[in-house]
């Protein structure tokens, strides 16, 4: 079975500072996909950032980073120059290959603060 | 950009009453998903569809069934609301190919009196 960790509840990181966010998985399957998702106090869930397993290199997109470590299965969400507008609460999950569903980890709340 | 659309963002039911949440995806996804979020619990997945008329369930199906009878469109039915199903609920579509992201609706607060 898979499972998601993600170890920080809560995180304060100073605004323009980077941050990040762990997430280890477990999994027994070999070809399998690693999502981040960004939470605001609104509610609604945004996509940020992918890696499969197999891509050799580390996925990034804009100020967020993923720091993909197979051998550790970790998969760390790194924020670059965090703004206000990052406060909220981010989600890692993860689907593999014979899934049609995924499964995420408990989340982690991130404060900027100024 | 994807749109997945949720009928209501917040609705009050009584309970005992027979509550459908509705939920669109504009992308033509083969798969939708209908989450529950609650504080400290985190996100459960309550059921999902893999096609037009097909089904499986999630970690909490109790008390619910969802219906799919055209590819856009996923609805979640509470047969008779209770007090305990009071919550966040979450609408998602996705490709079926397994380096897809879900997409989500903007939620829908969900209020059982």
């Amino acid at each position: 079975a898979q499972k998601i960790t993600q170890t920080q509840p809560g995180m304060f990181v100073q605004e323009k500072e980077a941050v990040t966010l762990d997430c280890t998985y477990d999994t027994s399957d070999q070809s399998y996909g690693l999502f981040w998702y960004k939470q605001p106090s609104s509610g609604e869930m945004i996509f940020l950032i992918y890696q499969g397993s197999y891509d050799e290199q580390n996925a990034t997109e804009g100020r967020y980073s993923l720091n993909f470590q197979k051998a550790r299965k970790s998969a760390n969400l790194v924020i670059s120059a965090s703004q206000l507008g990052d406060s909220a609460m981010y989600f890692c999950a993860m689907r593999d290959q014979g899934a049609g569903k995924s499964t995420f980890g408990d989340g982690t709340t991130l404060t900027v603060k100024p | 950009d994807v749109k997945v659309t949720q009928s209501s963002r917040y609705l009050v039911k009584r309970t005992g009453e027979k509550v459908f949440l509705e939920c669109v995806q504009d992308m033509d996804h083969e798969n939708m998903f209908w989450y529950r979020q609650d504080p400290g619990l985190g996100l459960r997945l309550i059921y999902f569809s893999y096609d037009v008329k097909m089904k499986e369930k999630g970690d909490i199906p109790e008390g619910y069934s969802v219906s799919r009878e055209k590819k856009e469109r996923f609805s979640l039915i509470l047969e008779s609301a209770s007090t305990n199903q009071t919550s966040m609920y979450l609408c998602a579509s996705s490709w079926i190919r397994f380096f897809s992201a879900q997409h989500f609706g903007d939620g829908t607060r969900l209020s059982i009196l």
